[in-house]
């Protein structure tokens, strides 16, 4: 099956610097790529769409300047966490898309997730 | 009032035991509906996937959706300790099929 990584699987941080999150799709070409972010006992979230060279689409209520997504290439996400405070500690992770997939569901692939946690 | 409800557990069983796990939601628009599997610490991978209403059987996992009452149910048949993680079930409507609703997962535990 197609495998998303992701890197770094924890990282703890202190308030205020920023925090860079990759994720790669490694046998496949994915235009999309989507990140989502988990708390504790709690729904994934979708935070964010990203396609290949283009901007980035956000959800409601997710703050663009802080969440800067980048997806330069087919198999390349990264998610930049800018002036991380502790409110933004939770579990990150993304997914990608199969280019060329016609039913979303069956060819969206999730990565094992980033640990954030801010002091 | 949540989109997408579904009891956290833990739900504890038997091994060999079946296992019934649910998701109640609101939008009568959701056409796609999904179940995941998702092991501590990693990211979800999909069990089950069906569009619209009715059963859909993959070895020893059943996903059944009853859209008149916005109710949908994943069965496990013998289930086994590796079966213990957290199960997401997760919907999307036709026109945002990118965009899935999850629910909060149900923590299984299965006792060997």
């Amino acid at each position: 099956g197609a495998v998303v990584s992701q890197h770094p699987s924890r990282v703890i941080c202190k308030s205020g610097t920023s925090v860079k999150i990759e994720c790669r799709s490694l046998d496949f070409q994915a235009t999309t790529m989507f990140w989502y972010r988990q708390f504790p006992k709690q729904s994934l979230m979708l935070m964010a769409t990203s396609n290949e060279g283009s901007k980035a689409t956000y959800e409601q209520g997710v703050e663009k300047d802080k969440f800067l997504i980048n997806h330069a290439s087919l198999t390349l996400s990264t998610l930049t966490v800018t002036s991380a405070h502790p409110e933004d500690s939770s579990f990150y992770i993304c997914s990608a898309r199969l280019a060329g997939g016609i039913k979303l569901q069956e060819t969206q692939y999730f990565g094992p997730g980033t640990r954030l946690l801010v002091l | 009032q949540k989109e997408v409800e579904q009891d956290p557990g833990p739900l504890s069983v038997p091994e060999g035991a079946i296992v019934s796990l649910n998701c109640t939601y609101s939008n009568s628009a959701f056409q796609y509906f999904m179940w995941y599997r998702q092991y501590s610490r990693k990211g979800p991978e999909l069990l089950m996937y069906t569009y619209s209403s009715g059963n859909k059987e993959d070895g020893r996992f059943t996903a059944q959706v009853d859209k008149s009452s916005k109710y949908i149910s994943l069965f496990i048949r013998d289930s086994q300790p590796s079966d213990s993680a957290t199960y997401l079930c997760a919907m999307s409507t036709v026109d945002s099929s990118y965009k899935l609703i999850f629910g909060s997962g149900t923590r299984l535990l299965v006792r060997p």
